[in-house]
This record gives C-alpha cells, structure tokens and sequence, in this order.
C-alpha cells in the first residue's frame, strides 16, 4: 500500500495565482516526520520543510505555506501569488521512527509537477 | 547547493558492466543515504550509512552494494548492470545520528544511462 499519495500528478496555473498540493500518508507509528522537497528542472532535490507528528501548526515561510493536518492524515504545501520560478516536482515524504527501526529512511510520494505559466 | 557532492554527473554504460558512484556528504555530516529515481520506481531508498557502518537497508537489488569510508564519503556500486537500472542515483546526508527526524541534504545525483 502507497503510504505516501500525491493524487496531483501534474498542475498547471498561471503566475501570480494560487496552489495548492495535496499529500496524505499512512502511518500506524506515533512519532513520524513529515518532509517536503523540491526537485526543479535541473534535477536536485532541495529541502523545504520538516514537520513532526507531534506539531500541527501550521508554517508559513514568504509565499510558501504548510497545513498539517493528523485527522485527515494529510500534509498539504500551499504556494501563494506562482511564480515562474516555483515550476518544479514536489515530493512529500514519510519518515517513520518505529517502523524503520529509528533509520532515516525517507519514504516518497510520487510527486506532483506544477507548471507555472507567465 | 547542498554542500553534498557526488561524481559523476553523467555515466553511461554497457550491460553487464560495474560502475562507482561516489559521494562526499557535507562537513560534518556523519550519515549517508542512498536514493535511486526512475520513471517507473519513483524514489526508492536503498541504504543507510552512519559513520561507516550500515543503518538501513531498503529496496536495494543484491548486484548492488556500498560502503562509507573512515573519511565519511560513500561509494555505491552496481554490477551486473541491467538496462532497467538506469535512473538517477541520488546521495543524501544528514548531521545527527541518522535517526528519522533527521532532515537529509541531497546531491545533484547521478545520472546512469545503461545501454
């Protein structure tokens, strides 16, 4: 079973609108961790966000947001006012601290590809 | 950029052949990981390094293996190469003890082409 699904595979919007990517995870461990990163057209993984099971705020850094949300198992990455430059695949990721034995192993969604257009 | 290197950029290879990828973490970093993407894998952990000894081991194929050196760079080798181990090989690394809340910083990978 998927335990990390990004149901968007792709979106397109036009800049300067707003977006939302969704990602929902499956966990029966109670300490987890919650990741986001951004894979732009050149190919490397850049860190965004960590989150722990145990935190539900929300988070917001300049355009980009995070709505965590444990009832409904989901990690949603909203992006305010596109840009151009924010075309890119997200991933979500799952790390869990009980089932992987307390490793670091990361555990991906399949990624959602935003486009942006000017 | 991450501070993470890997080298090389680009390989392109026959089957059957081995290559080596190599990784330098960043400074000060103590663990490595291993992450293979494909198009139709996606990404796959396939192994845990913390100062030199294994930690994790994920969906990584017996023609594969890696060590992590006293120096803390890591090495991951394929053999037997098949044309579907072409994908991008990324290595990641993470300052504590490699645990999961541990944020991990990702190379710019390596890109295998197997022909």
């Amino acid at each position: 079973a998927q335990k990390v699904t990004q149901a968007q595979t792709e979106i397109s919007v036009v800049e300067k609108e707003d977006v939302t990517l969704d990602c929902v995870y499956e966990t029966r461990d109670t300490t987890y961790y919650l990741f986001w990163y951004k894979q732009p057209p050149s190919g490397e993984l850049v860190f965004l966000i960590r989150r722990n099971s145990f935190d539900e705020q929300n988070e917001i850094s300049g355009r980009y947001s995070w709505n965590f949300q444990k009832s409904t198992s989901s990690f949603n990455f909203t992006i305010t006012a596109s840009q151009v430059v924010d075309s890119a695949v997200y991933f979500c990721a799952l790390s869990e601290a009980q089932s992987s034995g307390n490793t670091g192993k990361l555990i991906f969604g399949q990624g959602t590809t935003l486009q942006v257009k000017p | 950029d991450s501070g993470v290197t890997q080298t090389p950029k680009h390989l392109i290879t026959a089957t059957g052949q081995r290559v080596t990828l190599r990784c330098s973490p960043r400074s000060g970093d103590l663990s490595v990981y291993w992450y293979q993407q494909s198009l139709d894998q996606g990404l796959q952990f396939l192994i845990q390094y913390y100062n030199g000894e294994e930690r994790a081991k994920g969906n990584i194929l017996e023609r594969f293996s890696a060590q992590q050196f006293p120096d803390l760079h890591s090495e991951l080798n394929l053999s037997s190469l098949e044309l579907g181990d072409s994908a991008l090989y990324f290595c990641a690394s993470s300052l504590r003890g490699g645990g999961p809340g541990d944020t991990q910083y990702f190379g710019p990978g390596t890109r295998l082409t197997v022909l």
